[in-house]
């Protein structure tokens, strides 16, 4: 079973970047699409962004298009999502979350990470 | 873009209550449909995925059903540890968009 563990949150500048990363532990990361959800101080849950378990297949979220990009390294077992030209409204916890069946078309999101904040202010 | 319409945003119930938790997807999403939990400072964890399968180790009275535009969650017997969030999550299409969800509280 995959375990996932976020880091690289923090604050940061408006306009300003920042990388996220989801560790995953377990021999089938590479087997699992993955995506990021985030969700901001007292709000409910937005997806941000999935790729596919080959790498090749990725899709955003309309309010993150072309700001952020997500990739993964299946050698290192880690999920990645590049944020650039940040903004307050992306202030959230991030969680990362896997699709066992390699293109989430099926069962949904498990398992999860336990978040990242991210706080976008100057 | 598909969008997901859960009801109510919240519900007041007691221990022992039989409540349902709604989703309307704004067209056929066939039963590409998940319900999580989550509780405050939490990840949320997956109770049902396809609809209607319970996710191992999820008590047996947490229940899903329907399909293509209609979804519901039911919870039989309302157990001190239920009182959460609960989301519904449509993966049919791009983008993965995620009900308003329903806060479960203490009567």
């Amino acid at each position: 079973e995959v375990q996932l563990l976020e880091s690289g949150g923090g604050l940061v500048q408006p306009g300003g970047s920042l990388r996220l990363s989801c560790a995953a532990s377990g021999s089938t990361f590479n087997s699992y699409a993955m995506n990021w959800v985030r969700q901001a101080p007292g709000k409910g849950l937005e997806w941000v962004s999935v790729i596919y378990s080959g790498g090749r297949s990725t899709y955003y979220a309309e309010s993150v298009k072309g700001r952020f990009t997500i990739s993964r390294d299946n050698s290192k077992n880690t999920l990645y999502l590049q944020m650039n030209s940040l903004r307050a409204e992306d202030t959230a916890v991030y969680y990362c979350a896997g699709c066992a069946d390699g293109s989430c078309y099926s069962r949904g999101f498990d398992p999860w990470g336990q978040g990242t904040l991210i706080t976008v202010s100057s | 873009d598909i969008q997901m319409t859960q009801s109510p945003s919240s519900l007041s119930a007691s221990v022992g209550d039989r409540v349902t938790i709604t989703c309307r997807a704004s067209q056929d999403i066939i039963s590409d449909l998940s319900w999580y939990q989550q509780k405050p400072g939490k990840a949320p964890k997956r109770l049902i995925y396809d609809a209607s399968n319970l996710q191992s180790g999820v008590p047996s009275r947490f229940s899903g059903s329907g399909s293509g535009t209609e979804f519901t969650l039911t919870v039989s017997s309302l157990q001190p540890e239920d009182f959460a969030t609960y989301y519904c999550l449509q993966h049919h299409g791009h983008p993965y968009t995620f009900g308003q969800g329903t806060k479960l509280e203490i009567k």
